[in-house]
């Protein structure tokens, strides 16, 4: 039973556009939910989190909102750049254990 | 910076053959993680270990072992491959007194088993 879910294999959006990518929880006992990033043959990288107690993170171009009642969270880039091309995994942890649960990722590609 | 790094980039064995993967990170974490990535199925944990000599199965330690003899090195072993082990294997570090569950990732080992 997936715990996180990103429902969007793929996303293609314009360069300069906004790209949003979202995912969904099912543990209410997730208090920490972290965005990486991941080229092809490279580890993830670690982009933006958000704590269970706020309602939305900002660093510089990437925002993440969490709706905790919708057990939501989205990734916004703006503006979206060609680098910006990547598979994008949401992930979560409850405060109990060391472990990240992970969503099955989004593969955002950018068009110029 | 943190570094974490994996032993090979890209491996290919054949089936019934033992594999080492190692990864070695510098960053005196406590915790160490190994999972496997294969496309529509995310990251899936195999072990992780939160010190030295000890260690916790993850969702899909089948077919695995691991080693943890000292604090930066966490080896993860296939007994005997199978070409259901062709994956990409990634290993991860991260301290026990985390403030942000932030999790610091090797470059992969691109593995084919024949």
């Amino acid at each position: 039973d997936q715990q996180v879910k990103q429902n969007s294999p793929s996303l293609s959006v314009q360069e300069g556009r906004i790209s949003i990518l979202n995912c969904d929880y099912t543990n209410s006992m997730f208090d920490y939910f972290l965005w990486y990033k991941k080229y092809p043959a490279e580890g993830p990288t670690f982009l933006i989190s958000i704590s269970s107690i706020k309602d939305k993170n900002e660093d510089g171009r990437f925002t993440v909102f969490l709706n905790k009642s919708a057990k939501h969270l989205s990734l916004h880039i703006v503006p979206s750049q060609p680098g910006d091309s990547a598979v994008y995994f949401c992930a979560a942890s409850a405060q109990s254990n060391y472990q990240l649960i992970w969503g099955a990722g989004t593969k955002l590609i950018i068009k110029p | 910076d943190v570094k974490v790094t994996q032993s090979s980039r890209y491996l290919v064995k054949r089936t019934g053959e033992k594999v080492f993967l190692e990864c070695v990170q510098d960053m005196d974490h406590e915790n160490m993680f190994w999972y496997r990535q294969d496309p529509g199925l995310g990251l899936r944990l195999i072990y992780f270990s939160y010190d030295v000599k000890m260690k916790e199965k993850g969702d899909i330690p089948e077919g695995y072992s691991v080693s943890r003899e000292k604090k930066e090195r966490f080896s993860l072993i296939l007994e005997s491959a199978s070409t259901n082990q062709t994956s990409m294997y990634l290993c991860a570090s991260s301290p026990y007194h985390r403030s942000s569950y932030e999790q610091y990732f090797g470059p992969g080992t691109r593995l084919t088993v024949t």
